[in-house]
């Protein structure tokens, strides 16, 4: 089965640094999506990408963060200046054109330690 | 906005039994899908059943069957002759493309552990 790929697995950081962390969606894909889990809680929308833009973003989702699709391939989530409270795992997930008849794929996250 | 309820925070089964999971969802939209995921240690989210809301057929992927009540907006998972290997974090999620929404929206989860 296809595969979305995340890394870093594991990213320590200091507050107030910025982090990029990186997703590569399956390959014929068009829509792109970031989600965030604090730990022992749900699992939060972030953000979903499509056609190279925002199509939709959450609240949490603040001028902090930022995404980018760069060369057609990595889809990229910034934190500009992180937070204590940033501290999650990040899931980049990625879907088709047919919609949510469609799979949607997770990647296998990336741990986000601020301290 | 709609939102997903999981009022079982934990849940234990003896392996080879049957353990159902709760699941109620709120929404004004007619169209929409909901989705089961499995999160094991390793964390990462695994697609176990998905229901369209149109369907009137219960979903069943081997040993995992819903029942879906639309009118009562209930979705439970079953999972029948429970395995070792099921155990692990299960959210229950919901999805509604008519309202212009790409977002899925998650449920706390339920922890389910199989004892042996």
């Amino acid at each position: 089965e296809p595969e979305v790929t995340q890394t870093p697995s594991h990213q320590v950081t200091q507050m107030g640094q910025e982090v990029i962390l990186r997703c590569v969606p399956i390959s014929n894909h068009l829509y792109f999506y970031w989600y965030r889990q604090i730990l022992g809680q749900k699992v939060e929308f972030l953000v979903s990408f499509y056609n190279n833009e925002i199509s939709e973003k959450s609240e949490i989702f603040d001028d902090q963060f930022s995404v980018e699709r760069p060369d057609g391939s990595n889809f990229t989530l910034k934190i500009r200046s992180t937070k204590l409270e940033d501290s999650a795992m990040y899931f980049c997930a990625s879907r088709g054109m047919k919609g949510w008849a469609e799979k949607l794929f997770f990647g296998s996250g990336t741990q986000l330690s601020v301290l | 906005a709609q939102t997903v309820t999981q009022s079982q925070p934990e849940m234990s089964v003896q392996e080879a039994e049957t353990v159902t999971l709760s699941c109620t969802y709120d929404t004004s939209e007619n169209n929409y899908y909901l989705f089961w995921y499995k999160q094991p240690p390793s964390r990462q989210m695994i697609l176990v059943i998905r229901q369209e809301a149109y369907k009137q057929q219960n979903a069943t992927e081997n040993r995992f069957s819903v029942n879906f009540q639309k009118a009562a907006k209930s979705f439970s998972l079953k999972i029948s002759d429970s395995q070792l290997g099921d155990t692990a974090m299960y959210f229950c999620a919901f999805a509604a493309p008519q309202g212009g929404s790409e977002k899925l929206v998650f449920g706390k989860g339920t922890k389910l552990t199989v004892n042996p």
